[in-house]
């Protein structure tokens, strides 16, 4: 069974860093592409970043390009967004997601994200 | 960047109502259209990819169709489990949801 565990989230200051996590099971991390995608509090889903297999080939959404990196670790079946000079605007949960080509076809659970001083 | 617009934003009906969401495209978008249903403080579970083609365990009351810049999903019978919001999400260039349709008890 495919699954995906998001971490990292919490409250953070206007201008801070965070890094969230992504624990991956159930299949073969390093054969997938993956996803974070984002979504404030009763507002809809924004895809932000996208990542390949092996880590070559990387996009963002124009709202987080420059601020967010998008990383993975295929020894640790691990995804990673870290998050920098964070913004009231990026309250939201963060999902990270499967790619399977370019569907994404599975979801984590998610984890909260809350920028305010 | 290709928008997506979905419609209703909100619909009203009753167990056992047929119901339409409709999705477009700003832009051609072939059939690469999904359909997710999202119930609150869960992820979104996907229904329908590739426009028509429903994902294992789906209940076959969920449809789809469309190609190009118009979709649509339908749900034959809703059923109490139903009453949630849907997005459409198209994954032809990069990734791009619609607003979400919320379907409420009438």
């Amino acid at each position: 069974e495919v699954q995906l565990v998001e971490s990292g989230g919490g409250l953070i200051q206007p201008g801070g860093s965070l890094r969230l996590s992504c624990a991956a099971s159930g299949f073969t991390f390093s054969t997938y592409s993956m996803n974070w995608v984002r979504q404030a509090p009763g507002k809809g889903l924004e895809w932000i970043s996208y990542i390949s297999s092996n880590s070559i080939t990387t996009y963002y959404a124009n709202s987080v390009k420059g601020r967010f990196t998008i990383s993975r670790d295929n020894a640790k079946n691990s995804l990673y967004l870290q998050m920098n000079s964070l913004r009231d605007e990026d309250t939201a949960v963060y999902y990270c997601a499967r790619d399977t080509s370019s569907l994404i076809q599975h979801w984590g659970q998610g984890t909260l994200v809350i920028v305010s001083s | 960047d290709i928008q997506m617009t979905q419609s209703p934003s909100t619909l009203s009906a009753s167990v056992g109502d047929r119901v339409t969401i409709t999705c477009r495209a700003s832009q051609s978008i072939s059939q690469w259209l999904a359909w997710y249903q999202q119930k609150p403080g869960k992820a979104p579970k996907l229904l329908i990819y590739k426009a028509s083609s429903l994902e294992s365990g789906v209940p076959p009351r969920f449809s789809g169709s469309g190609s190009g810049t118009e979709f649509t999903l339908t749900i034959s019978s809703l059923q109490p489990d139903d009453f949630t919001t849907y997005y459409c999400q198209q994954y032809y260039s990069f990734w791009t949801f619609g607003q979400g349709t919320k379907v409420e008890i009438k």
